[in-house]
Formats: structure tokens, sequence, C-alpha cells
């Protein structure tokens, strides 16, 4: 069974500082990693995926993650910081592609601070 | 235009009466995904659907939920008789096997009172 753990439901970083939101996954099959942001009364947004080629995957508005095998994590990182990130980001995992089973973590909120 | 388009956008209706929420998937794919997000649970899935064949539907309660493609080009989930518990944003996600991730809907906001 595929599973994902989001570490920490909340995260405040100020304008110009590191991003770091962390994801954890258990598969028993190669998986396709997911990153989604939900700003609000939004539908989820793909920011990045990684489906097997390039274990750093840089996605959209200068996020990018990487895929760690040996420590099962996929996080997801931006150097600086804008007030407009301010959102919830959504780990996901599947098998295979968008036409199998997409399990979603908890979630983490982003806040921006001034 | 290729997205996945739910109807209503929101919905407000009394406990007992029956909500029918829709679904139209992205031109070409064959799964379907209903999604429910509340802020205690997060995002459960509730069901999917390939090739307008449930595959999943143990993330739904039974006696209530029902979810139906009617054709490739039509997804309901129909709860009835709704519950205020069953308050929640809706969401469907469609995709493919050639295509790496699931696309979402913009949801359906359900107020039961």
């Amino acid at each position: 069974a595929q599973s994902v753990t989001q570490l920490g439901s909340h995260v405040s970083v100020s304008e110009g500082a590191l991003v770091l939101l962390r994801c954890n996954y258990s598969s028993s099959v190669p998986p396709y990693l997911f990153w989604y942001v939900q700003y609000p009364n939004q539908g989820l947004q793909l920011l990045l995926k990684y489906t097997s080629a390039a274990t750093l995957v840089k996605g959209i508005n200068g996020f990018e993650a990487e895929f760690k095998k040996s420590e099962t994590s996929f996080h997801l990182t931006k150097p600086s910081a804008h007030m407009s990130d301010a959102a919830e980001y959504f780990c996901a995992v599947s098998k295979n592609t968008g036409g199998f089973k997409t399990i979603f973590g908890a979630g983490t909120r982003l806040f921006v601070k001034a | 235009d290729a997205r996945v388009t739910q109807t209503p956008r929101h919905k407000v209706t009394e406990m007992g009466q029956e909500v029918t929420m829709r679904c139209q998937p992205i031109l070409g794919h064959n799964t379907v995904f209903w999604y429910r997000q509340t802020m205690m649970q997060g995002l459960e899935l509730l069901a999917y659907f390939r090739n307008r064949a449930p595959l999943d539907d143990s993330g739904m309660p039974k006696d209530r939920f029902s979810a139906e493609m009617p054709d490739a080009t039509l997804a309901t989930l129909k709860i009835q008789p709704s519950e205020p518990r069953d308050s929640a944003v809706y969401f469907c996600a469609s995709g493919s096997e050639t295509a790496t991730e699931a696309f979402f809907g913009q949801g359906t906001r359900l107020t039961v009172v």
C-alpha cells in the first residue's frame, strides 16, 4: 500500500527565506511523486512531479524537489519565499501514471511573513 | 480547452435532500477520481473509475453515497440522504495511462444545513 506523510501541518517563513516542506512516502513499487499547490477556494494545481527520470525535479514558480530513495523522501524547496507562495501544499504518490490511484498527504499550509 | 469541469461550484441543501455533483473529465482521459476535502480529514479518495468501471470505492460510505459514469464525458457523485457531516469540498480529477498526473477540477463546495 502507498502512503504519504507530510511533516508539519503549518510552516511559517519570512519573505526571502528558504522554503522547505517535508514529504516522506512509502510504496511497494517505484513511485510517481507529485507536489500540488492549492490556493484559497481553488482546485489543486500541479507544481512538479517525479517520474523516475532525474532525481532533482524543477517545477513552476521556482520550486524544486529532490527524490531520495534511500530516505524515501521528496522534500519541496524554494530558495526565496515570496508572499504569493502562501498556500497549502500537498505531496502525493501514485503507483504509475495519472491513470492510477493517487494518494495525498495531509497537506502543509505555508505562511509567508513580510 | 483541456480542463476538468465540475458543477455546481457551490451547493447549499437541507439535511435529507438528495445531492448530485457532476464532473466532465478531460477529453481522452479514461480515469476519474472523486476526492472529498475537509479540515479534519484532509483529502480523502472516495472512489475512482477507469474506462467507466469502478476500480475502488472503498473510501465511500456505501449507505448514502453512489458514484457512476453514465458515459465517458460525465461522472456523477450522489448523496442521498445528505447529512450535515457531508459538508465539504468535493473534487473530481481525471487522468490517463499516458498523462503523468491527475488533473483537478475547481471543486463543488457542499453545505448541508
